[in-house]
């Protein structure tokens, strides 16, 4: 199985600050990845697939890249709507990785 | 708007079973797959299988083989997930999410509690 890590576990940050996630996979993957964000007591929301693609809606201060193993999550500037916590998922088996919290600083 | 709803909390007691609906809107249902993820409280996301609502062909996770069905009924646009032989720590928030590779949207969760 492809076992999927992200670092850091939490990150504390401010308001208009750069902050990049980063995803590994136990393999190759090629670009089937994708981002979500999810707050407390709701339901996970898509940002990014396929490693790049934005998801219609979600603000471009989002951004995704990479592809094989290694891939990043960055949001250019922190808005305080961000805060929560942001899972990566390998798409083909779906395997999710732990997750990372921004909170602030 | 593409929109799935899902059924209420349940409270269950060790060795039951609990059956959660998803019903969706606002898409041809049988153009997409539907997954289930469940959230223990305070844990990540876990995936639980994947069911085609075009054929019904499923894929679970090998954790929850033999304890897990998934189902479809095309006629009305619902996804259900049976879980068997409940235990303590499958006490999570239940999702179900539409995708075949990237899931959106996802449902407002179910939360399935077990205890004696």
């Amino acid at each position: 199985d492809i076992q999927m890590t992200q670092s850091p576990s939490s990150v504390s940050a401010s308001v208009g600050d750069r902050v990049t996630i980063t995803c590994r996979a136990s393999q190759g993957i090629s670009s089937w990845l994708a981002w979500y964000q999810q707050k407390p007591g709701k339901a996970p929301k898509l940002l990014i697939y396929a490693a790049s693609s934005l998801q219609s809606g979600v603000p471009s201060r989002f951004s995704g890249s990479g592809s094989g193993t290694d891939f990043t999550l960055t949001i250019s500037s922190l808005q305080p709507e961000d805060f929560a916590t942001y899972y990566c998922q390998q798409a083909n088996s779906f395997t999710f990785g732990p997750g990372t919290k921004v909170d602030i600083k | 708007q593409v929109q799935l709803v899902q059924s209420g909390a349940e409270v269950k007691k060790p060795g039951a079973s609990v059956k959660v609906s998803c019903k969706a809107s606002g898409y041809t249902f049988t153009s997409y797959g539907i997954s289930w993820v469940r959230q223990a409280p305070g844990q990540g996301l876990e995936w639980m299988g994947w069911i085609s609502a075009y054929n019904g062909n499923t894929n679970y996770a090998q954790k929850l083989q033999g304890r897990v069905t998934m189902t479809t009924d095309t006629s009305t646009s619902t996804a259900y997930m049976e879980l068997r032989s409940l235990r303590s720590d499958d006490t999570a928030v239940y999702y179900c999410a539409r995708g075949d590779h990237w899931f959106d949207p996802w449902g407002q969760g179910t939360l399935v509690t077990v205890s004696s």
